[in-house]
């Protein structure tokens, strides 16, 4: 069973410019969420999806958005690049959006604004 | 607000000693509990979990117990190997439902022959 998929896995952006980050959750998965991680915040949730609907959202600016579509699949987008979008950005998928479930990372894209 | 607190490191141990790393957590409602592990260039992974009072989580031999009382899920491991080195996060979920996960910072253990 394929895990969790994130592309692309290294991007370099200038400040100003935007960005899309995909992400394909194990199949069967319907949940999938997104965070943010750095050196000095550490993990951050950004937003979750379950069944194309956004179920919850973090303490993030608006630049950042994400969708979900009918297969599942997800993206986030971070408009306007500043240096401190500099991250590791994670997904995660789960079989349903409940409490106490495991959740299944990819290896993240790590993006670097210039 | 919900938050969770984490022993800071590095922790450096030699191999077969005995491991704790701290954890206590803010939260409303009552959220399960995790441990997360990440090896280097991997992503995140699940090591263990409970999701009520007095449950004990275990797995390859790592063990914690969700004490609401003094709201901590400290993790231990009796004999640490040096491919136990990774980074730990600790961390809970909402609760109420919903799969928003408050991480701790991280503890990078360390394990040397």
């Amino acid at each position: 069973k394929a895990g969790v998929t994130q592309t692309p896995r290294y991007l370099i952006k200038t400040r100003g410019q935007q960005v899309t980050l995909s992400c394909s959750p194990i199949s069967g998965h319907r949940s999938v969420s997104w965070y943010q991680q750095t050196p000095g915040q550490g993990l951050q949730f950004l937003f979750e999806y379950f069944s194309e609907t956004q179920r919850n959202k973090g303490n993030f600016p608006g630049r950042f958005s994400g969708r979900q579509f009918s297969n599942s699949r997800s993206e986030m987008n971070v408009s306007t690049l500043e240096l401190g979008d500099s991250a590791l950005y994670l997904c995660a998928s789960n079989v349903a959006s409940g409490a106490g479930g495991e959740l299944f990372f990819g290896e993240g894209s790590r993006l670097t604004v210039l | 607000g919900d938050s969770v607190t984490q022993m800071e490191g590095p922790v450096t141990l030699s191999e077969e000693a005995f491991l704790t790393i701290n954890c206590t957590y803010t939260a409303t409602g009552y959220p399960s509990l995790f441990w997360y592990v990440q090896y280097p260039g991997e992503g995140l992974q699940l090591l263990l979990k409970a999701t009520k009072a007095d449950d004990k989580g275990s797995n390859k031999g790592f063990e914690a117990t969700y004490r609401k009382e003094t709201t901590s899920f400290h993790l231990e491991k009796g004999s640490v190997q040096v491919s136990d080195s990774a980074v730990y996060f600790c961390a809970h979920d909402l609760g109420g439902g919903g799969n928003k996960l408050t991480f701790g910072t991280g503890t990078q253990l360390k394990v040397e022959l």
